[in-house]
């Protein structure tokens, strides 16, 4: 049990253009969400707070409207890339807590982007 | 903020090698959580553990809240073990460690 998703696991789109990233809890309910991103050899960072039916909560310095994220139902949360630059090139990952154990977080495989 | 050190930063092992891996806190701690980040990216949740010793396998981790340090002991490493081993802190959201980069070599 308790299996997160992440959707594509990798893109390569070009500067100017946006990339939706799609986060599921495929067995159990989350009222919360989590995304993160992680640059190589560092640890995670995480960029903000997704519940469910509510606007997420961002992190200082991680731009509201250049990642945008939705959580509309209790199984899917999206993060948006608006406008993609080079340097928003990374890896993100996405966690759901899992309602039923209000403390415990599992990850998705994560998404590797490349803008070019 | 909440400051969290893990030490060693990299660690290279030869199969069949015990090691230990530890994380400092700089606050109380509510829970405490290990994961393993394999080579592909997936962080693989080890173990939850606010205080007390945990074993699963041939991993255990000991938490000494009140000295504000865990350690997580790795016996018999085989290569699969091989990445990037963290601790976080859970207080709603998790503080990350920078991580520690275990290499197994066959």
């Amino acid at each position: 049990g308790a299996v997160v998703s992440q959707h594509p696991s990798r893109v390569i789109c070009k500067s100017g253009t946006s990339v939706k990233i799609e986060c599921r809890s495929l067995d159990f309910q989350a009222t919360t969400m989590f995304w993160y991103r992680q640059f190589p050899k560092k640890s995670l960072m995480l960029m903000a707070t997704s519940n469910e039916g509510s606007k997420a909560t961002y992190e200082q310095g991680v731009e509201k409207d250049k990642f945008l994220i939705n959580h509309a139902s209790l199984t899917l949360s999206t993060l948006t890339v608006t406008s993609a630059h080079p340097e928003d090139s990374s890896f993100y990952i996405c966690s759901a807590r899992d309602s039923r154990v209000t403390e415990t977080q599992y990850f998705g495989p994560g998404t590797r982007l490349l803008v070019l | 903020g909440i400051q969290v050190e893990q030490s060693p930063p990299d660690l290279i092992l030869q199969e069949g090698a015990n090691s230990t891996l530890r994380c400092n806190f700089s606050d109380s701690v509510n829970n405490l959580q290990w994961f393993h980040q394999n080579p592909w990216g997936q962080l693989i949740n080890l173990f939850y553990i606010p205080s007390g010793t945990k074993q699963n396998g041939r991993l255990s981790a000991t938490t000494v809240a009140t000295e504000r340090y865990s350690l997580l002991y790795i016996s018999s490493s085989q290569t699969t073990d091989s990445g990037v081993y963290f601790c976080a802190l859970v207080d709603y959201k998790l503080s990350f460690g920078a991580g520690t980069t275990v290499t197994v070599r066959a």
